[in-house]
């Protein structure tokens, strides 16, 4: 597509419930991220894919996080257990392969804004 | 920890003047830097960006200055426009936050546009 498309765009769970978050980056980007952003604070990285290379999820926050990438394109975001500290709006962005595209080249999505009550 | 952040979370000028936002880092290492805007219900889109081995870059109405000595950077926004209300972030490239060679992104600052 022209964009990276999340979906949903509002999400309201229970506490203790499981959520998937989608993620449908721009064809042709072969870099993935997502990133995590609670109110009045800034993007917190959460895991990378590049190609078909292990992804660096160096920036998950427990074990109730996960994220898979299949086919190299649509990314899930999967959060298990969630917690009212889960609340947030879940970013996601694309790029041509990370470090060698101008301007880094992330394109973002508008995210998925996830309330656990 | 955060190796970007801001000094104010919250900016107030009136329609018309110059906007100043700040960010300090704090990763004397990093060589790449960029800001974005993130209007609200929107991702962060691009603004500017600077490397390491200038002081300042220009682009349409806004300037970024780098103060590597300081480990200072800022945006300026000239005539401050209704449509410049958002959110804007520094982002460093590497840092603590990004993931290995990832962009690490300070908290933002709340820019609001007086009439």
């Amino acid at each position: 597509g022209a964009g990276v498309s999340q979906s949903p765009s509002n999400k309201v769970t229970e506490k203790g419930k499981d959520v998937e978050l989608r993620c449908d980056p721009i064809s042709g980007h072969t870099a993935l991220y997502w990133y995590r952003q609670s109110l009045g604070q800034g993007l917190e990285f959460l895991i990378y894919f590049q190609g078909n290379s292990a992804p660096d999820k160096s920036g998950l926050p427990s074990d109730r996080f996960s994220a898979e990438r299949t086919g190299g394109s649509v990314s899930t975001l999967t959060i298990q257990r969630t917690q009212q500290e889960d609340s947030a709006v879940y970013l996601c962005a694309s790029s041509l392969r990370r470090g060698q595209a101008k301007n880094y080249g992330y394109t973002f999505g508008s995210g998925t804004r996830l309330t656990v009550v | 920890g955060e190796s970007v952040g801001l000094h104010l979370p919250t900016l107030s000028v009136q329609e018309g003047d110059n906007s100043i936002i700040n960010c300090a880092y704090s990763n004397s290492a990093s060589d790449y830097f960029i800001w974005y805007k993130q209007e609200s219900g929107k991702g962060p889109q691009f603004i500017i960006d600077i490397r390491s081995n200038m002081d300042k870059r220009q682009g349409q109405r806004v300037t970024v200055l780098l103060n590597k000595t300081v480990k200072h950077l800022s945006l300026q926004i000239a005539a401050t426009q209704p449509g410049d209300s958002a959110v804007y972030f520094c982002a460093e490239k590497g840092g603590s936050g990004g993931g290995a060679d990832g962009l690490t992104f300070g908290k933002g600052t709340h820019l609001i546009i007086q009439p």
